[in-house]
C-alpha cells in the first residue's frame, strides 16, 4: 500500500525549532518529487516547499524562506522539514505529499499534481 | 493573497450538477489539479491535467479549462460530495512552485 506518514509535530514556543518527518512506503520514494503543504486552523491549504527526487533542488514559499529547510534521505525513504524561528502564524497541520510531473502539449510544458497525501502532523506555536 | 481565486461557497441540490471554478493567470499556461477535503481528513486528488480522474474517483467528477479559468464539475451531486474543494497549479512565475486557491465549500442540499 502506498503510504505517507508524518511525525514530529507538537507544541513549541515562538522562536523555537521543530523537525518534521514523512516516512514513505509502498513506492519508489527516490523517483518522486515531494512537497509540504500546511493548513492553519479553519483555513485553506497553503503550499510550503518542494524538493526534487535526488534532493539537489528545492523551493520555498516566501512566508517560510530562510526559516524552513526541506530535505530527504532516499536510503531511509524519508522526507524532512526543518522549521526554525517559528512564529504563531506557522501553527497548522503539515501534510507531506507525493507529486507527479506530467507533460502537457498545449501550451507545451509540465504540470504537477499531488496524488498521495499523508494524514498530517499538527504544529502549534505558542507561549 | 492567493494567485488562484475560488468562490468561498457553492451549494447544489441533491442529484443536480454543480460547477466550481478557479481563476488565475497561471491557468493560461498550466493545467490545474483539484482536491476534495472533508472535515478532519487529508485532501484527496479528484481531477488532474486536462480531465483525468485517479482510480477510485467517481465519473461524476470532471474537469475543464478555458483561458484563465479551470472548472470542476460534479454531475449528479451526492450527499457524500459535501466537502471543501481546492484547485492547485504552478505559480505564474513558471518556477516549479505550486499555489492553491482559497477553497470552495460545497454544500449539498
Amino acid at each position: 500500500e502506498v503510504q505517507l506518514v508524518e511525525s514530529g509535530g507538537g507544541l513549541v514556543q515562538p522562536g523555537g525549532s521543530l523537525r518534521l518527518s514523512c516516512a514513505a512506503s509502498g513506492f519508489t520514494f527516490s523517483s518522486y518529487w515531494m512537497h509540504w503543504v500546511r493548513q492553519a486552523p479553519g483555513k485553506g491549504l497553503v503550499w510550503v516547499s518542494r524538493i526534487n527526487s535526488d534532493g539537489s533542488s528545492t523551493s520555498y514559499a516566501d512566508s517560510v524562506k530562510g526559516r524552513f529547510t526541506i530535505s530527504r534521505d532516499n536510503a531511509k525513504n524519508t522526507l524532512y522539514l526543518q522549521m526554525n524561528s517559528l512564529r504563531a502564524e506557522d501553527t497548522a497541520v503539515y501534510y507531506c505529499a507525493r507529486v507527479n510531473r506530467a507533460e502537457q502539449l498545449v501550451p507545451a510544458g509540465y504540470y504537477y499534481y499531488m496524488d498521495v497525501w499523508g494524514k498530517g502532523t499538527t504544529v502549534t506555536v505558542s507561549s | 493573497s492567493s494567485e488562484l481565486t475560488q468562490d468561498p461557497a457553492v451549494s447544489v441540490a441533491l442529484g443536480q450538477t454543480v460547477r466550481i471554478t478557479c481563476q488565475g493567470d497561471s491557468l493560461r499556461s498550466y493545467y490545474a489539479s483539484w482536491y476534495q477535503q472533508k472535515p478532519g481528513q487529508a485532501p484527496v486528488l479528484v481531477i488532474y491535467g486536462k480531465n483525468n480522474r485517479p482510480s477510485g474517483i467517481p465519473d461524476r467528477f470532471s474537469g475543464s479549462s478555458s483561458g484563465n479559468t479551470a472548472s470542476l464539475t460534479i454531475t449528479g451531486a451526492q450527499a457524500e460530495d459535501e466537502a471543501d474543494y481546492y484547485c492547485n497549479s504552478r505559480d505564474s512565475s513558471g518556477n516549479p512552485c505550486l499555489v492553491f486557491g482559497g477553497g470552495t465549500k460545497l454544500t449539498v442540499l
